[in-house]
């Protein structure tokens, strides 16, 4: 079964700290995902790496940037969080793009 | 820009009735993925369709490619089955390639017992 697990299930930040959000799957999947999920706006996209190194932006990059030197592991980073990036954060990787995905439990981040 | 557009948004029914939802896509999408999502965040894939029909246990999804239309299909509903229903269109392009899914905003599904 692939497994794709969050850092943190829960996140309570500052504004203007630097946040870290970890995602790691156990599939050797090419393809990691970032996605935040709002009410009323749905799951958006808002970068994703189809190889190490690799990265595209998604619909909503700005404020966020990503890194990945691991294949397993894809991390997003908010360089000075702001209140409006309280939200729901989901990770999912995929085999290839075509391919179905594969979604992590979330990480409900609160910035005060 | 692909859309995807669902209905109903939100649906309580008795248990054991027959459910549907529905999804309409717009040209360019080229496969639609199913996703469940219950209280507390989780989510879950169901179904990846480009043509057909596909079952699983009670659950049903078929597409229609010429009308871009996919429904969702939960006979013999019970309350477990309540959660939020997200179909996803993917985008692929010829020279293999494929964009990121383009969600729909959920379909918030209530069993009631």
């Amino acid at each position: 079964d692939v497994k794709v697990t969050q850092s943190s299930r829960y996140l309570v930040k500052r504004t203007g700290e630097k946040v870290f959000l970890e995602c790691v799957q156990d599939m050797d999947h090419e393809n990691m995902f970032w996605y935040r999920q709002d009410p009323g706006l749905g799951l958006r996209l808002i970068y994703f790496s189809y190889d190490v190194k690799m990265k595209e932006k998604g619909d909503i990059p700005e404020g966020y940037s990503v890194s990945r030197e691991k294949k397993e592991r894809f991390s997003l980073i908010l360089e000075s969080a702001s209140t409006n990036q309280t939200s729901m954060y989901l990770c999912a990787s995929s085999w290839l793009l075509a391919y179905e995905q594969y979604f992590g439990p979330g990480t409900r981040l609160t910035v005060t | 820009k692909n859309e995807v557009e669902q209905s109903p948004q939100n649906l309580t029914a008795q248990e054991g009735e027959f459910i549907t939802i529905n999804c309409s896509y717009s040209v360019g999408i080229s496969a639609l993925h199913w996703l469940q999502q219950h209280p507390g965040g989780g989510i879950v894939s169901l179904f990846m369709l480009s043509s057909g029909k596909k079952k699983h246990g009670r659950l049903i999804a078929t597409i229609n490619i010429q009308e871009k239309h996919s429904s969702l299909h939960i006979t013999a509903s019970h309350p477990r089955d309540s959660a939020v229903y997200i179909c996803a269109g993917l985008t692929l392009y010829s020279g293999g390639g494929a964009d990121g899914l383009t969600f729909g905003k959920g379909t918030h599904l209530i069993i009631q017992p």
